[in-house]
């Protein structure tokens, strides 16, 4: 079964600086993805990023980059430059790609606010 | 840039109504998900659906959650006695594939139970 682990329950950062969300997961797959998604208080759920477990090189999408390290089972996102409208949950969760499971477990989730 | 709606966004009812959530999925995706969250909870996994039938379901959809796509373009989620529990957000979700594809949510429907 897979798990995912985000222990921060709060962040604070100021505005323009980067911040790093924890991430870290268990699971016995081989081949599996990570995504992380922000939920602002209006409540939708927003696709940022998404990396799979045989990339080679951690996925980038604009001011969005995920530090995966595999061995420590970990993916942290790091936001870069950070903004006001960046103030959110952030939710990290995993999908394995074997055994024909095609759901999306997540984690906690942590709350980000950025400072002005 | 195309993307998943939902209504209503808001649902309020009295418990041991049946309530049915609506969703549109994106128009070139195969696979559909509900999944809810109750307020200030992680995110649930209900049930995945494809090519007209559960592919798979969690311990929380029971008997009394049913999902149906009626035509080409709806894809619903029905509760048929909603209990004061079943109050939280649902969402819907629609991937072009399975496996690693990612899955686009819909803003959520938001369902109160009296």
């Amino acid at each position: 079964a897979q798990k995912i682990t985000q222990t921060q329950p709060g962040m604070f950062v100021q505005e323009k600086e980067a911040v790093t969300l924890d991430c870290t997961y268990d699971t016995s797959d081989q081949s599996y993805g990570l995504f992380w998604y922000k939920q602002p208080s209006s409540g939708e759920m927003i696709f940022l990023i998404y990396q799979g477990s045989y990339d080679e090189q951690n996925a980038t999408e604009g001011r969005y980059s995920l530090n995966f390290q595999k061995a420590r089972k970990s993916a942290n996102l790091v936001i870069s430059a950070s903004q006001l409208g960046d103030s959110a949950m952030y939710f990290c969760a995993m999908r394995a790609h074997q055994g024909g499971s095609e759901k999306l477990v997540f984690g906690k989730g942590m709350k980000l606010t950025v400072n002005p | 840039e195309p993307e998943v709606t939902q209504t209503p966004s808001h649902q309020v009812t009295q418990m041991g109504q049946e309530v049915i959530l609506r969703c549109v999925p994106i128009s070139n995706h195969l696979y559909f998900y509900w999944y809810r969250q109750i307020l200030g909870q992680k995110v649930e996994f209900l049930v995945s659906f494809y090519n007209n039938e559960i592919s798979e379901k969690s311990e929380i959809f029971d008997d009394q959650f049913s999902v149906e796509r009626p035509d080409g373009s709806n894809f619903t989620l029905k509760i048929r006695s909603t209990k004061l529990e079943d109050s939280a957000m649902y969402f819907c979700a629609s991937s072009e594939l399975a496996g690693a594809d990612t899955q686009y949510f819909g803003p959520g429907t938001r369902l109160t139970v009296l």
